[in-house]
């Protein structure tokens, strides 16, 4: 079973629009980790966000925010007033510390930002 | 810091022959991550190391992949030999359950 599930596979924006990238995961442990990378067509691995089971507080850095809610296992990263430099493909992944840190990335969500 | 360092980044190697991957973790962290990219299948584990000990390498595809890492700063992902289906961008990761840096990947192209 997945569990890290990114549903959207491609997105495309035009340019300044908001765009939310969904990401709900499975997990049975009380303490795991959340996380965003985004792979921009260069093709490294950028960290972006890292959120703890214990603080379902939403972050916002710039025009990125994170809504994280243990109640429906969704942990959404929305861009807002995208820019072309956002078009990159964007992995949720999930670490638990039951399975001795095992790490799960999602299939990643494409996003396509139109000017 | 000097992140999570791969080499080579680039290995074009004709079919059969063996190829050596390399990567020295970030000091201090004490879990490294072999992953494989590639467009059909997305980003798959095959190995990961907590202090240094395989913990589960069931993502290896075949005997003709190993991993090993004899120090807390340094792995190597062995294929032998290699087939064109090894084409793919291996990427190391290392870090704590509180966050993993990725290197930059080596591109492996298997003729």
């Amino acid at each position: 079973a997945q569990k890290v599930t990114q549903a959207q596979t491609e997105i495309s924006v035009v340019e300044k629009e908001d765009v939310t990238l969904d990401c709900v995961y499975e997990t049975r442990d009380t303490t795991y980790y959340l996380f965003w990378y985004k792979q921009p067509p260069s093709g490294e691995l950028v960290f972006l966000i890292r959120r703890n089971s214990f603080d379902e507080q939403n972050e916002i850095s710039g025009r990125y925010s994170w809504n994280f809610q243990k109640s429906t296992s969704s942990f959404n990263f929305t861009i807002t007033a995208s820019q072309v430099v956002d078009s990159a493909v964007y992995f949720c992944a999930l670490s638990e510390v039951g399975t001795g840190n095992q790490f799960y990335f999602g299939t990643g969500t494409s996003l396509t930002v139109i000017p | 810091d000097a992140g999570v360092i791969q080499s080579p980044r680039h290995e074009v190697t004709e079919m059969g022959q063996e190829v050596t991957l390399r990567c020295k973790p970030i000091s201090g962290h004490n879990s490294l991550f072999w992953y494989r990219q590639t467009m059909m299948r997305g980003l798959e584990l095959l190995i990961y190391f907590n202090n240094n000990v395989p913990i589960d390498d069931s993502g290896m595809p075949e005997d003709r992949f190993s991993a090993k890492m004899p120090n807390a700063s340094f792995s190597t992902l062995k294929i032998q030999p290699s087939e064109p289906r090894d084409s793919a961008v291996y990427f190391c990761a290392s870090g704590q359950l509180s966050g993993y840096t990725f290197g930059s990947g080596t591109r492996l192209t298997v003729v």
